[in-house]
């Protein structure tokens, strides 16, 4: 089955220690999406990738990086863990077909912990 | 920019009981929206979607919802609920990006409850 995979399912870091979470996708799509959430609280987008494009939200901290070597993989690297990084972290992936909503789909999620 | 607001935070209901999540948008331009389930420590799922066409949408394990543009709702509903639908419930609204991308803004979580 075509599907957005992510690894690991559950990560313990230590405050200041960079970590990467990675995603990869099956599905082919043109367009890769990190969102962050918190506990309790709605998932929200960090960045996304057109292709190669990177697209970074206004108000995302410069702490988070992302990279996307293929259409197939998309990381996400956190470069000085805090505590307030404790998170679930989704990839999503979508089709990009120009006036038509597509449907994203979403991974299991990365469980981050920062100790 | 655009927002939703789902209304209840948590809804507790009986087994066989029908359900209904209350979602309201905000949005000055069309709007496609979506609801999507989270099961514990996992990932989302979508339930159904509404991009135009008919206001009642139907998506998968029985679940509807209602486009209702006067009042700028799109409810979930289903007429009976079974306990394998704990789980939290995601309204959200597409908002354009460059490239033909979007971003979903989401509702802040509406957790469904299901007793025997």
């Amino acid at each position: 089955d075509a599907m957005v995979i992510q690894n690991p399912r559950y990560q313990v870091t230590q405050f200041g220690k960079p970590v990467t979470l990675s995603c990869s996708q099956t599905l082919n799509h043109n367009v890769m999406y990190w969102y962050q959430q918190k506990s309790s609280q709605a998932p929200k987008l960090l960045f996304h990738y057109y292709d190669k494009d990177f697209n970074n939200e206004a108000d995302t901290p410069d702490n988070f990086q992302s990279r996307r070597p293929n259409t197939s993989f998309c990381f996400l690297d956190i470069r000085s863990p805090g505590l307030g990084d404790a998170a679930m972290y989704l990839c999503a992936t979508s089709r990009s077909s120009g006036g038509f909503q597509e449907t994203q789909y979403f991974g299991p999620g990365t469980r981050l912990l920062v100790l | 920019a655009q927002s939703v607001t789902q209304l209840d935070s948590q809804v507790p209901v009986f087994e066989e009981a029908p359900v209904e999540l209350r979602c309201n948008y905000s949005s000055s331009v069309s709007v496609y929206l979506f609801w999507y389930v989270q099961y514990p420590n996992q990932g989302l799922q979508l339930l159904l979607k509404y991009l135009s066409g008919s206001t009642l949408v139907k998506g998968i394990n029985g679940f509807e919802a209602e486009f209702n543009k006067s009042q700028t709702s799109f409810h979930l509903r289903k007429p009976s609920v079974h306990i394998s639908d704990t789980a939290e419930y995601f309204c959200a609204v597409s908002e354009a990006l460059i490239q033909g991308a979007q971003k979903l803004v989401f509702g802040q979580g509406t957790r469904l409850t299901i007793n025997p």
